[in-house]
């Protein structure tokens, strides 16, 4: 199956630094990836996608960067606050299939 | 608000015993998924259906079954229900079928087994 990794489970921030969350895949047929945050008790929340012929892409405080060369993805949070703290997870998904691959997450926490 | 609706949001119930899940997926979504996520992994993917019909399985339990109904809601029904069973399931829906559609989670149901 699939393997979609994430560096590192937790990550803690103060509030106003950026936060960066890396996401690593293995199936490099993969072209299609979304990041999602869950906080506590709600299901994943869409943040932020990008297609494989990007190697960036901007949101409202959110980047996300695509390096296909190392099967790589970050997101990157300007400004972190308080209401950022929560579990993101990226998601593949290979051009011909409907199933996307999760990762673990990663849980993000803001000090204030 | 996703605008996916799943009830009920907890559940508990005994081994051997059977429920069922169910979803109503955003207005205008044809496509429902169901995942399932445990402690100690990451989303898995059961199942899609769209507009009535299996599309894509994945890691689902021959104990466990699904269907979406003419009206596009969907129902996940889980027998012979185990221990290990215990997790949350999420049910997510996007316009179309194939890939690169945005998935919408719903707020899930707490399965507890005992």
């Amino acid at each position: 199956g699939e393997s979609v990794g994430l560096h590192l489970p937790t990550l803690s921030v103060q509030e106003g630094d950026n936060s960066i969350i890396n996401c690593a895949y293995s199936n490099s047929a993969s072209d299609y990836f979304i990041w999602y945050k869950q906080e506590s008790g709600k299901g994943p929340q869409f943040i932020i996608d990008i297609r494989s012929n990007m190697d960036k892409r901007q949101g409202q405080r959110v980047t996300v960067l695509l390096n296909k060369t190392v099967k790589h993805l970050s997101l990157q949070i300007a400004a972190t606050q308080p209401g950022d703290s929560a579990v993101y997870f990226c998601a593949e998904n290979e051009g011909t299939g409907n199933q996307f691959y999760f990762g673990t997450g990663t849980s993000l926490t803001v000090i204030p | 608000d996703s605008g996916v609706t799943q009830t009920p949001k907890h559940l508990i119930t005994a081994t051997g015993q059977r429920v069922t899940l169910r979803c109503s997926p955003r207005s205008g979504d044809l496509s429902v998924y169901w995942y399932q996520q445990s402690l100690d992994q990451g989303l898995q993917f059961l199942i899609q259906y769209y507009n009535g019909e299996e599309r894509a399985k994945g890691n689902i339990l021959e104990r466990f079954s699904a269907q979406q109904f003419p009206d596009l809601h969907s129902e996940l029904n889980l027998s012979s229900l185990e221990l290990g069973d215990s997790a949350l399931y999420f049910c997510a829906s996007s316009q179309r079928a194939g890939a690169k559609n945005i998935q919408y989670f719903g707020a899930g149901t707490r399965l507890s087994v005992l």
